[in-house]
């Protein structure tokens, strides 16, 4: 089975600074996908970016982007300029291509909450 | 488009009663599954289904049934809760194909207190 630790239970950083969140995973498949969720206080579970494994470019979204390492099982998340609005919970989660039943399955680290102070 | 309803949003059990939540998709996803989230430990998979009729355990799923009778519809069924069950649930859903459109969409949660 799959495992995804997020080592980091807090972070926190300046408005306007960039910082970056953890995130580190364990398998024995050669091609999945990867994904940043974020949660901000009202619950709602939001898509942040998403890395396919068998791509090698990292993934970007505006201000948000991915340092994905296949070899260490590394796949960290960077959040430049930082605002006010992306105080929240992170979870990082790794789903697995293998078989038709995988698509709805992720397996979930335990979530860095970031704190950004004005 | 509503995506993913949950209800109820907040509720209060006693040990031993029963309740059911609901969970209702409008986007003709053929996946949907359960999740429920504690302190420290992230989301963890209860059950899951792949279609109506369709369902399957996930990593946490004793002391929970599910049934799928239509595509749109997954409640979730606690039979005897208990205070290990204090937790907010969350339903999402999925469409299976490209991977552009495996991303799953979750509901808002619902909060469960178990006393």
């Amino acid at each position: 089975a799959q495992t995804v630790t997020q080592s980091q239970p807090e972070m926190s950083v300046q408005e306007a600074e960039t910082v970056t969140l953890s995130c580190t995973y364990d398998t024995s498949e050669s091609d999945y996908y990867l994904f940043w969720y974020k949660q901000p206080p009202s619950r709602q579970m939001i898509l942040v970016i998403r890395q396919e494994a068998y791509k090698q470019q990292n993934a970007t979204e505006n201000r948000f982007s991915v340092n994905f390492q296949k070899a260490a099982k590394s796949f960290s998340l960077k959040i430049s300029d930082s605002q006010l609005g992306d105080a929240a919970m992170y979870f990082c989660a790794y789903r697995s291509p293998s078989g038709g039943t995988s698509y709805g399955k992720l397996t979930f680290g335990q979530g860095t909450i970031l704190t950004v102070h004005p | 488009n509503a995506g993913v309803t949950q209800t109820p949003k907040f509720q209060v059990l006693k040990t031993g009663q029963s309740m059911t939540l609901q969970c209702a998709q409008d986007m003709n996803h053929e996946y949907m599954s359960w999740y429920r989230q504690d302190p420290g430990m992230g989301l963890r998979l209860i059950h899951y289904s792949v279609g109506a009729g369709i369902t399957d355990q996930g990593e946490v799923p004793n002391g929970y049934n599910v049934s799928r009778s239509t595509t749109e519809d997954f409640p979730l069924r606690l039979l005897s809760a208990a205070p290990s069950q204090t937790s907010v649930y969350f339903c999402a859903s999925s469409r299976r194909g490209s991977s552009g459109a495996n991303v799953l969409t979750f509901g808002a949660g619902s909060r469960l207190t178990v006393l």
